[in-house]
């Protein structure tokens, strides 16, 4: 099956810092997405993103399928941007679409 | 709305007990799944439905059973647990083939097995 790598596995931040996540994935994908997982165990959705570059407030990401990795931006970071945040592939296969997902990366943002 | 329901958020359940845990999304997906979470662990994929069909199932012991009423709701039906089986169990919803297939989260069940 597809391998998906995300880093680096640990995170940690003083308010304020920017940083970059990264996903690798292993083979062609027909979507990615990226979450972020509250203490509480929700999985927020950060972006959707195929390809290319999106921005949410303070977030964004890029998408290079064809070199097949992904990254995350974090800029002027919070408390609050704390907890885990994966990266999870899509691939369509004859009997229905999957998710995969990274072992997530672990980001403590300190006041 | 983006919002897929799930309940209850929290179950505690022995080994020789039969639950469920429910599923409702109103946002017109007809792919569900079911996930299964470990502690500091990814999500896991356990199910797939599409259009009410299970169409994907990895190798899942026959102790969880799924099952797709209608387009909305979704089912896991658990029996003769065991502890190891104690995890967050997470549903999503998404368009089929064809659509933007961003798949959306509910808040999950945090299920205990003693």
């Amino acid at each position: 099956g597809i391998q998906v790598e995300q880093s680096p596995p640990d995170l940690i931040l003083q308010e304020g810092a920017n940083s970059t996540l990264r996903c690798n994935f292993s083979d062609s994908v027909n979507n990615l997405q990226w979450f972020h997982q509250n203490p509480w165990g929700q999985l927020i959705n950060l972006f959707y993103i195929p390809s290319g570059t999106k921005q949410n407030g303070r977030l964004s990401a890029t998408t290079v399928a064809t070199e097949r990795y992904s990254l995350l931006y974090i800029s002027s970071s919070q408390t609050t941007d704390s907890g885990v945040y994966f990266c999870a592939v899509e691939r369509e296969e004859t009997s229905g679409s999957r998710l995969t997902f990274g072992e997530g990366t672990q980001l403590t943002v300190n006041p | 709305d983006t919002e897929v329901t799930q309940t209850p958020k929290h179950l505690v359940m022995g080994m020789t007990n039969k639950k469920s845990l429910k599923c409702e999304q109103h946002m017109g997906h007809r792919a569900m799944y079911w996930y299964k979470q470990k502690a500091k662990k990814p999500p896991e994929l356990m199910f797939v439905y599409s259009y009410e069909k299970l169409s994907i199932n990895e190798s899942v012991p026959s102790r969880f059973s799924p099952e797709c009423p209608n387009s909305s709701l979704l089912n896991l039906h658990l029996h003769a647990l065991q502890p190891e089986d104690s995890a967050l169990y997470l549903c999503a919803s998404s368009h089929h083939r064809g659509w933007s297939t961003e798949a959306f989260f509910g808040q999950g069940t945090r299920l205990t097995v003693v």
